[in-house]
């Protein structure tokens, strides 16, 4: 069983739409959680990150986490075109490690 | 501030060669952590270098090393290379490493081995 499981999609959606991605993890002992977010022949870039469980918002995106549930969500409200990308969730205890990836294409 | 600088974007070298990579971190960043990205894979953990001592490793044969130099620029070394070493090689850097959630990450470089 990986670490850290993320349905690699691909998941296409219209302009507009509410999108949702999900990680799960294993390890209870991570403490940190991140989503990046990886356009086509760029690295990839911290896009939100949290300690605890809850939720926190950043603009049009929100991060969850359930640690109980060991279960990691993001949310995109109003998703644009320019949001089409890869995104990756990560966890950290002593190192980073990284879901697989979903490929997110937003149809104008 | 200048981002995190990965040379060269792009490298085709035929089986048994060696390669070198090289990574300018972000000024005032001393660690940088490696990643190797495949489609089947997705991105693994190599090694992180921290103040010029490797503090962690990955699980990779010992063909893949790396160094950090005392500006916190770092190379990454494969030997011998195989046709599964094919990838996309990411560097990251941070303030504090492992322990800092927040890494910035290169473009990569594109390895392709023939």
């Amino acid at each position: 069983q990986k670490e850290v499981e993320q349905d690699p999609g691909p998941l296409s959606v219209p302009e507009g739409a509410i999108v949702s991605l999900n990680c799960t993890y294993s390890n209870s002992a991570f403490q940190y959680f991140m989503w990046y977010r990886q356009y086509s022949r760029k690295g990839p870039e911290l896009l939100m990150y949290t300690y605890s469980s809850g939720n926190k918002e950043d603009g049009r995106f929100t991060a969850q986490v359930d640690k109980s549930s060991k279960y990691i969500s993001l949310f995109i409200r109003d998703s644009q075109p320019s949001d089409s990308a890869t995104y990756l969730c990560a966890v950290n205890f002593n190192d980073m490690r990284f879901g697989a990836g979903t490929r997110l294409t937003v149809k104008p | 501030k200048a981002g995190v600088t990965q040379t060269p974007r792009y490298l085709i070298k035929t089986r048994g060669q060696q390669v070198t990579l090289s990574c300018s971190p972000i000024s005032g960043h001393r660690s940088v952590s490696w990643y190797q990205q495949t489609p089947g894979q997705g991105l693994q953990f190599l090694f992180e270098y921290f103040s010029e001592t490797q503090r962690n490793k990955g699980n990779f044969p010992g063909r893949f090393s790396g160094r950090q130099f005392s500006n916190s620029r770092s190379e990454m070394n494969v030997s011998t290379l195989e046709l599964g070493d094919s990838a996309l090689y990411l560097c990251a850097s941070s303030l504090e490493g492992q322990y800092d959630e927040k890494l910035f990450f290169g473009s990569g470089t594109q390895l392709s081995v023939l």
